[in-house]
């Protein structure tokens, strides 16, 4: 249980595009969503947290209008980097945490590797 | 507010000897503290976590942390290393409460297992 998928694992995309990256909860219902970015041989940096069905919270020195999280449903989150440029290429992962579970709990997903050109 | 210090962003040991990461936090408020696995370009698998329950956790794949408040360490060891622990290693803590529980993640410990 408590599997938790990206997708897509890896895009490519074009200075100036937006791309738009799936986080889903396949077999529990997470509440909050979480979205970090990992540089290489870095750590995870949180950027933002989403509970489902009201806006995200994002971290200090984090643009929201250019990371944009929706968390429509218990079972989805999406990240968009809007207007994406090469330093925006980074790994992505996110994590998901069920209602029912600890508050620690989280899942992580696979991560997803965007290369910006 | 809360912090992770992980004593070497690499590790080198022989197959079979001893495994030693060390993880030191700091929290305002007692923490949870985990170790998390990560393979190249996968996301993080948990090994173990410290909920203040026992001070020595058993993990997955054999290893275990031991949780010691006067050092403010969480240090992990394995016994005899396999190849297959070759990976990614982050501690992270997770002090507040309820839905304020984030984590924080240290640097991050890459082991190399050599033959």
């Amino acid at each position: 249980g408590a599997v938790v998928s990206q997708h897509p694992s890896r895009v490519i995309c074009k200075s100036g595009t937006s791309v738009k990256i799936e986080c889903r909860s396949l077999d529990f219902q997470a509440t909050t969503m979480f979205w970090y970015r990992q540089f290489p041989k870095q750590s995870l940096m949180l950027m933002a947290t989403s509970n489902e069905g009201s806006k995200a919270t994002y971290e200090q020195g984090v643009e929201k209008d250019k990371f944009l999280i929706n968390h429509a449903s218990l079972t989805l989150s999406t990240l968009t980097v809007t207007s994406a440029h090469p330093e925006d290429s980074s790994f992505y992962i996110c994590s998901a945490r069920g209602g029912g579970g600890e508050a620690y709990e989280q899942y992580f997903g696979p991560g997803t590797r965007l290369t910006v050109t | 507010a809360q912090s992770v210090t992980q004593l070497g962003s690499h590790v080198s040991v022989s197959e079979g000897a001893l495994v030693l990461l060390r993880c030191n936090y700091s929290s305002s408020v007692p923490p949870y503290l985990f170790w998390y696995v990560q393979y190249p370009n996968q996301g993080l698998q948990l090994l173990l976590k410290y909920t203040s329950a026992a001070t020595l956790v058993k993990g997955i794949n054999g290893f275990e942390a031991e949780f010691k408040k006067s050092e403010t360490s969480f240090h992990l060891t394995k016994p005899s290393a396999h190849m297959s622990d070759a990976a990614e290693y982050f501690c992270a803590v997770s002090g507040g409460s309820g839905s304020a529980r984030q984590l924080t993640f240290g640097s991050g410990t890459q082991l190399t297992v050599l033959p």
